[in-house]
């Protein structure tokens, strides 16, 4: 069965410090792959996304992500992080024979002033 | 701002009621989902349908049901609440592989 693994339950950073969250997917066709954060009492809202061609994607607010295929890997990073990136990370995949997405357990990144 | 909405936001609710989560979208999208997520967890898909009147169920097993007689709703229906089925219900729907996600219904059966 496919699965998505998000290595950090709980990240904690200082203003400025960069940031990198872990994401490994277990899926060997092809696949999409997203990040998407949840503001606290908000909706889950699209950060980026990878469909094909350059492998490192550019999504809003400064956060990037590099697909790395040969270690299915998708990771977010962000190089200098804001109080306002407290929120909770989620990766997906689509790529199942259903079509759906399929999320892993996300990172909570909690960002002191 | 999302253009699929989810009513209600809160429910309280007493074991053994029925109950209806409504979710709406005005994008004109065919597949539609509910996941439920729990504090700590991933989402997890309890149902999808790729249209009107295609209904499957996901990958949790799930007591609730779903109907799709319109494009534009997908309610989720518990007959008989339990405090097990306290959690929070995301629905979203998606085309040509961008997905958007509705504010969720969070419930609690008491």
């Amino acid at each position: 069965a496919q699965s998505v693994s998000q290595h950090n339950h709980h990240v904690i950073l200082s203003e400025a410090a960069s940031l990198e969250l872990g994401c490994n997917y277990s899926y060997g066709g092809t696949v999409n792959l997203f990040w998407y954060v949840q503001y606290p009492g908000q909706h889950l809202q699209l950060l980026l996304k990878y469909f094909s061609g350059d492998p490192l994607v550019k999504g809003i607010k400064g956060f990037e992500a590099e697909f790395i295929k040969s270690k299915f890997s998708f990771n977010l990073r962000k190089p200098s992080v804001q109080w306002s990136d407290t929120a909770e990370y989620f990766c997906a995949v689509n790529g199942g024979s259903q079509g759906n997405l399929i999320f892993g357990k996300g990172t909570k990144l909690s960002v002191k002033p | 701002e999302a253009d699929i909405y989810q009513t209600p936001r809160y429910l309280v609710i007493g074991t053994g009621k029925k109950i209806t989560l409504e979710c709406s979208q005005t994008m004109g999208h065919d597949k539609m989902y509910w996941y439920q997520q729990d504090p700590g967890m991933e989402l997890h898909l309890i149902h999808y349908s790729y249209g009107v009147n295609s209904t499957e169920k996901g990958d949790l097993s799930s007591e609730s049901t779903v109907s799709r007689i319109r494009t534009e709703h997908f309610p989720l229906t518990l007959e008989s609440a339990r405090p097990s089925h306290t959690s929070q219900y995301l629905c979203a729907s998606s085309e040509l592989g961008g997905y958007t996600f509705g504010s969720g219904t969070r419930l609690t059966v008491v």
